[in-house]
């Protein structure tokens, strides 16, 4: 175990609604990163949060934002969620100032189903 | 957009028997992880290895990286039923903020 903590498990959402996935980090950690990974294919990076703030951004549209709260906990909301949004939606905690240069500590994940 | 490939996509082997598994990458990398995910649930960190070395180890796990031509090996030693599970590399993209990711080497191990 990781301590690291996501919620729900699993969900399923009709196409056009919004959705909002939770984090709690690891003790410790101040860093939040959020992937998305297709069924089959590898991780690919949403988002991170360092101490509250958006640190870095991967190829996703506005619709996908997320917060990070003082206890670093981090939340990911989905607005008007398309089929293509299916997937493993992954938090990962770390240390430091965004720099991942030491190991990730992974949730065990939120499978998303868009209808 | 990914970074890493690994090879073979699918690798069958029997108990005991050693696994190995490579990562091609693209860029230049500071560092390099193999994490290890069960049933497309979380990751689980393995090891990770800097650009200035070459080869490490941890239990029956020893990694390889070799800079002038991109690549990395995982070997498993002496495997076990439990090594089953797909197997990720993954490369920082020289900002440091995020992970670039393969899509995996997919491991079963027949008893």
């Amino acid at each position: 175990e990781t301590g690291v903590t996501q919620s729900p498990t699993h969900l399923i959402k009709t196409r056009g609604q919004q959705v909002t996935l939770r984090c709690s980090s690891q003790s410790g950690h101040n860093t939040v990163s959020w992937y998305q990974q297709a069924l089959g294919q590898g991780p690919q990076f949403i988002f991170q949060y360092y101490r509250e703030e958006e640190n870095g951004r991967g190829n996703f549209p506005p619709r996908f934002s997320g917060l990070q709260f003082p206890n670093y906990s981090s939340e990911l909301n989905v607005n008007a969620l398309e089929l293509d949004d299916s997937a493993l939606y992954l938090c990962a905690s770390s240390w430091g100032p965004g720099r991942m240069n030491t190991e990730a500590f992974f949730g065990q994940g939120t499978r998303l189903t868009v209808v | 957009s990914q970074q890493g490939e690994e090879d073979p996509q699918a690798l069958s082997i029997q108990e005991g028997e050693n696994a190995t598994m490579n990562c091609s990458y693209k860029t230049s990398i500071n560092n390099l992880q193999w994490y290890r995910q069960n049933s497309g649930r979380g990751l689980v960190h393995l090891i990770l290895i800097r650009s200035n070395e070459r080869e490490k180890h941890s239990g029956r796990l020893r990694v390889t990286l070799d800079t002038s031509k991109k690549s990395s090996s995982l070997l498993i030693t002496a495997s076990r039923a439990a090594d089953t599970a797909s197997y990720f590399c993954a490369t920082d993209d020289g900002s440091n903020y995020q992970l670039i990711w393969g899509a995996g080497t997919k491991l079963i191990i027949k008893p």
